[in-house]
């Protein structure tokens, strides 16, 4: 696609629950990257994607957190057991990797624990 | 560890004026150094980039200013408009291993 997909845009949930967001990079992009946005905050890295290597998970919050990419496209976030404090806007973006230009994001989902 | 400092939080400006957001980096491994504008609702665009060999980069009213031996950069908003209106994040990256910081952001607010 021209750009990168996210969906849903935005999710309401029961603390507790589990919840799966997903993201469709851009055609091309071997680099793809998940951050999470509270209120009014910058951007906290999540978990990095480039290639076929090992992704980066140093971001995770905790191992209620998960993340998987399938044939080098689609990414899927998942996260189990959400709390309140889960809640935020959580973005995805997508490059061509290896220091090749900016990243392209998406325009998020909005994640509500209630 | 925040290896990108931005400043200041935010910023509100009269419209014509010049907007003014300061950056610094630690990691002199950073080799990659872009501008985020974000909107509401919307995930951060790039706006503008610019690599340490050169000292300044302009596209229209946006013009990127880099001191390597300060390790500093900064962006300038000429002419700034109400639309301009957004959060502002830098960033910097290491072309090796495309690891990208990014600041805190910057909330401008641009009055009519």
């Amino acid at each position: 696609g021209a750009g990168v997909s996210q969906s849903p845009s935005n999710k309401v949930t029961e603390k507790g629950k589990d919840v799966e967001l997903r993201c469709d990079p851009i055609s091309g992009h071997t680099a793809l990257y998940w951050y999470r946005q509270s209120l009014g905050q910058g951007l906290e890295f999540l978990i990095y994607f480039q290639g076929n290597s090992a992704p980066d998970k140093s971001g995770l919050p905790s191992d209620r957190f998960s993340a998987e990419r399938t044939g080098g496209s689609v990414s899927t976030l998942t996260i189990q057991r959400t709390q309140q404090e889960d809640s935020a806007v959580y973005l995805c973006a997508s490059s061509l990797g290896q220091g090749r230009g900016g990243y392209t994001f998406g325009s998020g989902t909005r994640l509500t624990v209630v | 560890q925040q290896q990108v400092k931005q400043s200041p939080q935010s910023l509100i400006v009269q419209k014509g004026g010049i907007s003014i957001i300061n950056c610094a980096y630690e990691n002199t491994a950073f080799d990659y150094f872009p501008w985020y504008q974000q909107f509401p609702g919307k995930g951060p665009a790039l706006l503008i980039a610019i690599r340490p060999d050169v000292s300044e980069k302009k596209e229209g009213r946006f013009t990127i200013s880099f001191n390597k031996s300060a390790k500093q950069f900064s962006l300038h908003i000429m002419d700034s408009q109400p639309g301009d209106s957004a959060t502002y994040f830098c960033a910097a990256s290491n072309s090796n291993n495309n690891d990208m910081r990014f600041g805190a952001g910057t909330r401008l607010t641009v009055k009519p």
